[in-house]
């Protein structure tokens, strides 16, 4: 299985702040990538797939960049809607598989 | 508008079956892949089975910890996809969501339903 590993698992950020979350896969997964928000008992919202493909209606400030195993997920101001769980998923191969989750929380 | 609504869950005791269902509307249903993934209370995201469009023959795969005792399965004259689980164990515990997945793509999701908790206890 393709293991995804997320760093930081937490951050705590201001308002206006940038925001770097990274996620490497244990073997390359060429751009494969996807990026989830999930805010508490809210249900997960895609925000890029292909590692840098922004989802319809998800804001500029986010993107994503990377290929092979190597990850980022950027905030580029953080608002006060971006507080929440940040997940990583490859699509690469079955099973799919996860990162960690990343929680951005409040400075 | 694209939507997906479940039904079915709810409180299960260990070795029984249940059945999840996904309504869908506002997409070509067939054209679509579907995924189901879970959440347990307070843990993150996985991923369990996924099922190809009409194009592949509806072709399945499955996560380790389902394999052999979930199907996921789809009716494409219905915009349905279902989700049988037997065996239930207490791991099964945690909410349940149906997914279309993204055109082209093996499982990134870019629509969930609004999710159901299923809960293994005796």
């Amino acid at each position: 299985d393709i293991q995804m590993t997320q760093s930081p698992s937490s951050v705590s950020a201001s308002v206006g702040d940038r925001v770097t979350i990274t996620c490497r896969a244990s073997q390359g997964i060429s751009s494969w990538l996807a990026w989830y928000q999930q805010k508490p008992g809210k249900v997960p919202k895609l925000l890029i797939f292909a590692a840098s493909n922004l989802q319809s209606g998800v804001p500029s400030r986010f993107s994503g960049s990377g290929s092979g195993t190597d990850f980022t997920l950027t905030i580029s101001s953080l608002q006060p809607e971006d507080f929440a769980t940040y997940y990583c998923q490859q699509a690469h191969r079955f099973p799919l598989t996860f990162g960690g989750g990343t929680t951005v929380e409040i400075k | 508008e694209v939507q997906l609504v479940q039904s079915g869950g709810g409180l299960v005791q260990p070795g029984r079956s249940l059945r999840l269902s996904c309504t869908t509307s506002g997409f070509t249903f067939g054209d679509y892949a579907m995924s189901w993934f879970r959440q347990a209370p307070g843990k993150g995201l996985e991923w369990i089975a996924f099922i190809r469009g009409k194009a592949y023959d509806g072709t399945t795969e499955y996560a380790a910890s389902v394999k052999g005792r979930f199907t996921i399965s789809r009716d494409d004259s219905k915009s349905i996809a279902y989700l049988q689980m037997n065996s239930l164990i207490i791991e099964d515990t945690a909410v349940y969501f149906c997914t279309r997945v993204l055109h082209g793509s093996l499982g990134e999701a870019d629509h969930w339903a609004q999710g159901t908790l299923v809960a293994v206890s005796s």
